[in-house]
């Protein structure tokens, strides 16, 4: 069962600009748009979008998402120690009728 | 304020059984996509199983069709996942979520192991 296809490594500096991209197709990205998930060593993951690009409360005005197609993204500007972490894109898949998460991309701050 | 909690995970033998368990609170149980995913040690998320808001449907990832049963009681706000025939590669941090991961639990470890 194949996932979505996220780059598995970002390095950034310290306040610049990071752009993570996530890669599915018509039977899921495409079709609901994708949740993006933070992950910080040892802990479980926080939503910080979910499908339709709404930021629950808390999550930092620094991060913003996007839909182009089958490709979602994650932007996060002005990057601080804390943003060091890994990154997951998760959607519905209507020809599984389950979930296909990203591979993770791990975002380092330089 | 939303609440999942799961229970359950331990240390089992290759072809043991286990039942994981996670209470929800703080949302209207009955009306959510619940799911339990997994993560491998030092991997990623990997979708094991949900079901319907009415547990009238449930769908599996194949690596788990055949041994393992989702379930829930929407009446307890509880979801369950009964693991059978347990291998080495399903030793994982098991986590109860909603829908494609808009709330999550802190999870329960399991490790099949002899």
């Amino acid at each position: 069962q194949a996932g979505l296809t996220q780059p598995p490594s970002v390095s950034k500096g310290l306040r610049q600009t990071a752009t993570l991209t996530c890669t599915g197709n018509s039977n899921n990205v495409g079709l609901q748009g994708a949740a993006w998930l933070q992950q910080h060593q040892g802990h479980p993951p926080k939503l910080l979008f979910d499908r339709d690009n709404n930021r629950p409360s808390g999550i930092s005005e620094r991060l913003s998402a996007s839909r182009s197609g089958n490709t979602a993204s994650l932007t996060i500007t002005g990057l601080q120690p804390e943003d060091e972490a890994d990154y997951y894109c998760s959607a519905w898949d209507s020809s599984l009728s389950g979930i296909v998460f990203g591979g993770g991309t791990k975002l380092t701050v330089l | 304020e939303v609440q999942l909690v799961e229970s359950g995970g331990g240390l089992v033998q290759p072809g043991g059984s286990l039942r994981l368990s996670c209470a929800a609170s703080g949302l209207t149980f009955s009306g959510y996509w619940m799911t339990w995913v997994r993560q491998s040690p030092g991997k990623g998320l990997e979708w094991v199983a949900n079901t319907k808001p009415d547990g009238s449907e449930k769908y599996y990832v194949d690596s788990v069709k055949g041994r393992f049963t989702i379930s829930r009681d929407n009446a307890k706000n509880s979801l369950y996942l009964h693991m059978n025939s347990l291998r080495a590669e399903d030793t994982a941090v098991y986590y109860c979520a909603i829908s494609v991961g808009e709330v999550w639990g802190q999870g329960t470890t399991v490790t099949v192991s002899s």
